[in-house]
């Protein structure tokens, strides 16, 4: 089968930078994925990885460490706006598995 | 926009009732994705087709079934519903099999047992 963990929440505050990482269990491996959802909206991809390193996107950069079975979500420059949720996503061969998720509030 | 689109967006019923909800993947998308996200809760996964076939399943209760049309837009059936069937449904779609992890996601089907 397929875990993931990673914190419940995280505290911020604007103009910081927060990281958020996950840990998963999982057969059949091809990357990792970032999800940011807003109460009540859907969820939006973020970043993937399916090679160890740093990738980034703007603010958002995405890290992964195949051997360790790891990965986290960096946000830097932190708004308002970034205040969600943000899962981390195993793909496998057949289907996409996600985190619990973060909650992450952004406080002035 | 994700180009997903989710009908219908609200839906009230009562407990031993059925409901279809329908899902229409994004041009081009072969693979459709279901998730239950109850309150405060992350995404399990439900089921999974490829170009009409059934390709992975989750969590999926006997009392929930789906299906992929040839147009390739899906839907899934929940019958027999319990309060605890109350959550946020959503359909995602993927060009391919899920190795590019980027899913695009509907605005979900908010279902309501009472």
């Amino acid at each position: 089968g397929q875990s993931l963990e990673q914190p419940s929440e995280v505290t911020a505050v604007e103009g910081a930078i927060v990281q958020i990482n996950c840990t998963y269990q999982t057969s059949g491996f091809y990357g990792l994925s970032w999800y940011q959802q807003h109460d009540g909206g859907a969820p939006t991809f973020l970043s993937y990885n399916a090679l160890d390193g740093l990738e980034e996107t703007g603010r958002f950069s995405s890290f992964l460490s195949r051997s360790d079975s790891y990965g986290y979500l960096l946000l830097q420059e932190l708004q308002m706006k970034d205040s969600a949720s943000y899962f981390c996503a195993v793909g496998g061969y057949q289907k996409v598995t996600f985190g619990t998720g973060t909650k992450l509030q952004v406080i002035p | 926009d994700s180009g997903v689109t989710q009908t219908p967006k609200h839906l009230i019923t009562a407990t031993g009732q059925r409901v279809t909800l329908r899902c229409s993947p994004r041009s081009g998308d072969l693979s459709v994705y279901w998730y239950q996200q109850s309150l405060d809760q992350g995404l399990q996964f439900l089921i999974q087709y490829y170009n009409g076939e059934e390709r992975a399943k989750g969590n999926i209760l006997e009392r929930f079934s789906a299906q992929q049309f040839p147009d390739l837009h899906s839907e899934l059936n929940l019958s027999s519903l319990e309060l605890g069937d109350s959550a946020l449904y959503f359909c995602a779609s993927s060009v391919g099999l899920p190795n590019t992890g980027e899913l695009f996601f509907g605005e979900g089907s908010r279902l309501t047992v009472l």
